[in-house]
């Protein structure tokens, strides 16, 4: 079955601090993959997502990810994090009808 | 303001009731996934309809069923709650089977 992983569960940054957040899938098909934040109290709203073309994807908020198809992974990047980039990050993939969400990952930035 | 409506915000009930969550998906959008988030099991898939009719499923218990209704919205229904059942439930959509999910703001049940 297909199955997301997260590695990291919690990560604590300063602001201005540079993040990389991990994502692998394990399907080895077509896979539309995305990443989800999840502000306190909030519902998840999309980042970006990938589904196919330039493997370095650009989102809102100065976030972005690049597919790297040979280690199935999906990471997230923002050059410089603020305090309002804390959130919940979910990584997620799609094959055919269902999403595949990974755990989450936590981020909190320290002003 | 993702278009999707979710109702209620809250409830709170009793192990061994039963309850109705409510989806309203985006205008447009013909499938409708619930998710189920708690704290110990992070975002479980639960049950996907597409155009009213079921398309996939996850990690439903049998307490639990859905339906997507012909006006497109949905309900998820849990029964004989139990305090794990405690938890906030996802409502998302999309156009079709290829294309990005919108979440609602979710129900936060809580069992008591």
């Amino acid at each position: 079955a297909q199955s997301v992983s997260q590695h990291n569960h919690h990560v604590i940054l300063s602001e201005a601090a540079s993040l990389e957040l991990g994502c692998n899938y394990s399907y080895g098909g077509t896979v539309n993959l995305f990443w989800y934040v999840q502000y306190p109290g909030q519902h998840l709203q999309l980042l970006l997502k990938y589904f196919s073309g330039d493997p370095l994807v650009k989102g809102i908020k100065g976030f972005e990810a690049e597919f790297i198809k040979s280690k199935f992974s999906f990471n997230l990047r923002k050059p410089s994090v603020q305090w309002s980039d804390t959130a919940e990050y979910f990584c997620a993939a799609r094959t055919g009808n269902q999403f595949y969400f990974g755990t989450g990952t936590s981020l909190t930035v320290i002003p | 303001d993702s278009g999707v409506t979710q109702t209620p915000k809250h409830l709170i009930t009793a192990t061994g009731q039963r309850v109705t969550l409510r989806c309203s998906p985006r205008s447009g959008d013909l499938s409708v996934y619930w998710y189920q988030q708690s704290l110990d099991q992070g975002l479980q898939f639960l049950i996907q309809y597409y155009n009213g009719e079921e398309r996939a499923k996850g990690n439903i218990l049998e307490r639990f069923s859905a339906q997507q209704f012909p006006d497109l919205h949905s309900e998820l229904n849990l029964s004989s709650l139990e305090l794990g059942d405690s938890a906030l439930y996802f409502c998302a959509s999309s156009v079709g089977t290829g294309t990005e999910a919108f979440f609602g703001q979710g129900t936060r049940l809580t069992v008591v």
